[in-house]
C-alpha cells in the first residue's frame, strides 16, 4: 500500500512568522508532488507543484523536493490569519492515474 | 465556466436506503476521480475513471458503485446506505491524469446515515 504521510497537528505559528509543513511519501516511482490548502468547510484548493529536486518558490510559498530521502515540504513566509487553514500533500502512484493523499496537517496562525 | 458541479450539496439518509451524487465537469477532462474525506482526515480515493466506459476501483470502493457513460458526467452509487459512509464526498477532475497537474475540486456533497 503506498502512503502519504503527514503530521496532523496542529501547528501553531505566530503572524509573521515561517511555518514548515513536511511530507513523507512511501513510492520511490512519484515524479510530482502537490500541496492543497483545505479551509474548513471547503473543498483543496491547488497552492504549489513541484517535479524536481530542490526549491520552488511562488510569492510566501516555497515547495521542498529531496527524493532521495522521499520527503517534500511547504514552507510558508510571513504567515498570515488567512493562512489558517488545513494543508494536503497529494502524491500520484506510479504507473496509475491515482492521487494519494495525506491526512493533512491543520495550521493556526495567530495573530 | 461552472468548473465540477456537485449535487445534492447535504443529503441524510437511512440506514439501508440508496441514492446516488452527482458530478458533472465541463472542462472536457478525461480524468475523473471520487474521493471521500472523514472529520479531521485526508481524501481517501473511491473510484476513479479515465474516460468515458472507463472505471476502476481506487482504495475504499466497497458500498459503492460508479458509471461514465459521457466525458461530462461520473455519478457516485450509494446502495444499502450504512453508518460508516458519512462523510463528505468530493468529486475531482484533471486533463491529462496523474503526475500532469492540477485536480479540480467539486464545493462537496456532506452525506448523513442515520
Amino acid at each position: 500500500q503506498k502512503e502519504v504521510e503527514q503530521n496532523s497537528g496542529p501547528l501553531s505559528v505566530p503572524e509573521g512568522a515561517i511555518a514548515s509543513l513536511n511530507c513523507t511519501y512511501s513510492d520511490r516511482g512519484s515524479q510530482s508532488f502537490f500541496w492543497y490548502r483545505q479551509y474548513s468547510g471547503k473543498s483543496p484548493e491547488l497552492i504549489m507543484s513541484i517535479y524536481s529536486n530542490g526549491d520552488k518558490e511562488d510569492g510566501r510559498f516555497t515547495a521542498q523536493l529531496n527524493k532521495a530521502s522521499q520527503y517534500v515540504s511547504l514552507l510558508i513566509r510571513d504567515s498570515q490569519p488567512s493562512d489558517s487553514a488545513t494543508y494536503l500533500c497529494a502524491v500520484p502512484s506510479s504507473g496509475t492515474y491515482k492521487y494519494i493523499f495525506g491526512t493533512g496537517t491543520r495550521l493556526k496562525v495567530l495573530a | 465556466n461552472a468548473g465540477v458541479t456537485q449535487t445534492p450539496k447535504f443529503r441524510i439518509l437511512k440506514i439501508g436506503q440508496s441514492m446516488t451524487l452527482q458530478c458533472a465537469q465541463d472542462m472536457n477532462h478525461n480524468y475523473m476521480y471520487w474521493y471521500r474525506q472523514d472529520p479531521g482526515m485526508g481524501l481517501k480515493l473511491i473510484y476513479y475513471s479515465v474516460g468515458a466506459g472507463i472505471t476502476d476501483k481506487g482504495e475504499v470502493p466497497n458500498g459503492y458503485n460508479v458509471s461514465r457513460s459521457t466525458t461530462e458526467d461520473f455519478p457516485l452509487r450509494l446502495e444499502l446506505a450504512a453508518p460508516s459512509q458519512t462523510s463528505v464526498y468530493f468529486c475531482a477532475s484533471n486533463l491529462d491524469g496523474a503526475n500532469t497537474g492540477e485536480l479540480f475540486f467539486g464545493e462537496g456533497s456532506r452525506l448523513t446515515v442515520l
